[in-house]
């Protein structure tokens, strides 16, 4: 249970257009889900928070106009990665808080990842 | 707020053991352990909750000091299959529930050697 799929999984780019990665609750309605990125050897990094129905709450530092997030449904997320220029170049991964039964059945389950590749 | 791991790298040797730390300078409600494959995601291993608790799965357990906001990663005996990146996630304590979002240390590289 409490899977998250996420697509695409490897994605080229030129610079200067837009990229859409989708990440969907399969078996689970996630009313939050979260976007991360992670540079090659590096921690995974929180861009933001995002809600069903409501705005996204960015953390410090990421520019909202250039990571556009929609939630429009209990088990659709996206992120869009707009103008991508070679520094978007990263792993991006979805992640959303799932609980099950019991005060201490609860966490956090990742999608796979999206490698994005801006040339 | 990030939480602080250590050592950054361990070298073991097949059967040996090995420990990974990660600390917090703010009051934490829970603290989640993963282990990240290059170019995977990373790999849900425990949880544990405020109220300082220790859990285990086969050879690989996890303890939380509450008081030190403190947890520890114990892989015992350990495998070929255990070499990865170890990750502590950290949910900060608001008011005696969870903020809501994992935040995460900068990793432990892990090479387990036959």
């Amino acid at each position: 249970g409490a899977v998250v799929s996420q697509h695409p999984s490897r994605v080229i780019c030129k610079s200067g257009t837009s990229v859409k990665i989708e990440c969907r609750s399969l078996d689970f309605q996630a009313t939050t889900m979260f976007w991360y990125r992670q540079f090659p050897k590096q921690s995974l990094m929180l861009m933001a928070t995002s809600n069903e129905g409501s705005k996204a709450t960015y953390e410090q530092g990421v520019e909202k106009d250039k990571f556009l997030i929609n939630h429009a449904s209990l088990t659709l997320s996206t992120l869009t990665v707009t103008s991508a220029h070679p520094e978007d170049s990263s792993f991006y991964i979805c992640s959303a808080r799932y609980r099950g039964r019991g005060y201490t059945n609860y966490g956090y389950t990742f999608g796979s990842g999206t490698r994005l590749t801006v040339v | 707020q990030q939480p602080v791991q250590s050592p950054q790298a361990v070298i073991l040797r097949e059967g040996e053991d090995a420990v990974i730390n990660c600390s917090s300078s703010k009051a934490l409600y829970s603290v989640h352990w993963y282990r990240q494959k290059h170019g995977e995601a990373p790999v849900f291993l425990m949880i544990l909750l405020k109220g300082g608790e220790q859990k285990g799965h086969e050879k690989i357990s996890a303890s939380f000091n509450e008081k030190k906001q403190q947890s520890s990663l114990y892989l015992t005996a350990s495998q070929l299959s255990y070499s990865g990146t170890y990750f502590c996630g950290t949910e900060l304590q608001a008011g005696g529930t969870s903020y809501g979002k994992l935040t995460f240390g900068q990793g432990t590289i892990l090479t387990v050697h036959p």
